[in-house]
């Protein structure tokens, strides 16, 4: 099984600052195989970023996913207060699919 | 725009089965992979299993011998069955929209299922 470390646990920012979400594999993941996702509370997770770098349809040209093997990096370049949520990476190339423990972005 | 809309039981004793049901709205079901995943604040975020079209399954290996996942392409649903369930299993229930092709991601998620078990 794939497990994915997500650092840090919390990340406090406030508007406007650049956030730097990572993800780290315990083995190699293929780019077309990892996911971001942000989930705020009470809702279910809502995808982000697919192929380590695509966004999703919907998804403000702020986020932007990127790395390959076993680090990757979730960026948000301008954070924004309905940013306040928690960005959970997850590796769809090896079942069972795994999904990281989440990062949590504050907005100060 | 698939809607995806979940049904089942909230509320489990120990040993009962869990059961839940996922209906597809506006969207066909071919050619998908459609999944079950649930969340617990001491898991995370847990991937159950899935199930496509012409019923093929894949389980999570520490959940195999417990689950069954079944479709009704008939109806546009998928349901999970989880039989003898613990209080380690209570967790919000989410169905999802999985793998279609090359395209590997969850896109399309119910809007969740609390799921408590306690005697």
């Amino acid at each position: 099984e794939i497990v994915l470390m997500q650092s840090p646990g919390t990340l406090s920012l406030s508007p406007g600052e650049r956030a730097t979400l990572s993800c780290r594999a315990s083995q190699g993941v293929s780019t077309k195989y990892l996911v971001w996702y942000q989930q705020k509370p009470g809702q279910a997770p809502r995808l982000l970023i697919y192929g380590a770098s695509s966004r999703a349809t919907g998804i403000p040209d702020r986020f932007s996913g990127s790395g390959s093997g076993t680090d990757f990096t979730l960026t948000i370049s301008r954070l924004e207060p309905e940013d306040c949520a928690v960005y959970y990476c997850q590796q769809y190339g090896s079942s069972p699919f795994t999904f990281g423990g989440g990062t949590k972005v504050e907005i100060k | 725009q698939v809607q995806l809309q979940q049904w089942g039981a909230g509320l489990l004793k120990p040993s009962e089965t869990l059961s839940l049901t996922c209906a597809v709205k506006d969207w066909s079901f071919s050619g998908y992979y459609w999944t079950w995943i649930r969340q617990s604040p001491e898991k995370g975020l847990e991937w159950i299993g899935e199930i496509n079209d012409s019923g093929t399954t894949t389980y999570n290996p520490s959940l195999k011998s417990r689950v069954t996942i079944s479709v009704d392409t008939s109806k546009n649903q998928f349901s999970l069955r989880l039989r003898s369930v613990t209080a380690a299993d209570t967790a919000v229930y989410y169905c999802a929209r999985g793998r279609y092709g090359n395209d590997y991601y969850f896109d399309y998620w119910g809007q969740g299922t609390l799921v408590t078990v306690s005697s």
